[in-house]
């Protein structure tokens, strides 16, 4: 079963305030990603976990944070929210942590910052 | 900076039409490449994925690869309405850990009846 399940499928959330998104995967996968997409743009990562060990894009380093308590679960954490995070946010996952492996991706979380 | 792009932004095509989609890169060091879909509301999808020069068929798809032009192209046959959905085409840099996906903005195809 290739699922990768995200929570909530719609978030509301207002300016200024701390939102956190749920990702899940039961595949035993080795590597979780996150990406943003906004309308008529092309899906941006932020961030993923290879095993235990986060890699932030530079250029999004200081405005995302992320946990991955186990190799099941990770979260993507914005400390306080602004408008310009409104977006699709979509949790992938990967079996191994190499360019050739196929990454699977949930549904996303539609976030609307206010 | 990896730079990917696609053409068309958008196709209507009639059912059993031949559908090609096109996608740019701007790293010749790019390892692989992609092209996912995504129906509306639900989660992307990978289809296929070349590493080297040529063609790979799967099925009524096909993906070309050109790395010399930085072009790789995907080609449907007999298109169907089910194949109605955002294709987005995707570049695996070279190095480094994880697979790191660079995407192309989409290209929203509608086949119809």
């Amino acid at each position: 079963d290739t699922t990768v399940k995200q929570n909530p499928r719609y978030k509301l959330a207002r300016v200024g305030k701390p939102v956190n998104l749920i990702c899940s995967q039961t595949m035993n996968h080795d590597t979780m990603y996150w990406y943003q997409k906004k309308p008529n743009q092309a899906p941006k990562l932020l961030l993923f976990y290879y095993d235990k060990i986060l890699n932030r894009e530079a250029d999004t380093f200081e405005k995302f944070q992320s946990s991955r308590p186990n190799n099941s679960f990770c979260s993507l954490y914005i400390g306080s929210a602004g408008l310009e995070y409104s977006a699709m946010y979509l949790c992938a996952s990967s079996r191994l942590g190499s360019s050739a492996e196929t990454l699977y991706f949930g549904s996303g979380t539609r976030l609307t910052v206010l | 900076q990896q730079n990917v792009q696609q053409s068309p932004e958008s196709l209507i095509v009639p059912e059993g039409a031949r559908t090609s989609l096109n996608c740019t890169f701007s790293d010749s060091a790019s390892q692989y490449f992609w092209w996912y879909r995504q129906h509306s509301g639900k989660a992307p999808k990978a289809l296929m994925s070349i590493f080297s020069n040529g063609e790979k068929e799967e099925g009524r798809f096909t993906i070309h690869l050109n790395k010399a032009s930085l072009h790789f192209s995907l080609h449907i046959r007999d298109s169907q309405p089910s194949d109605s959905a955002l294709y987005l085409c995707a570049v695996s840099p070279y190095g480094g850990s994880g697979n790191k996906l660079i995407f192309g903005t989409g290209t929203l195809l509608s086949v119809k009846p």
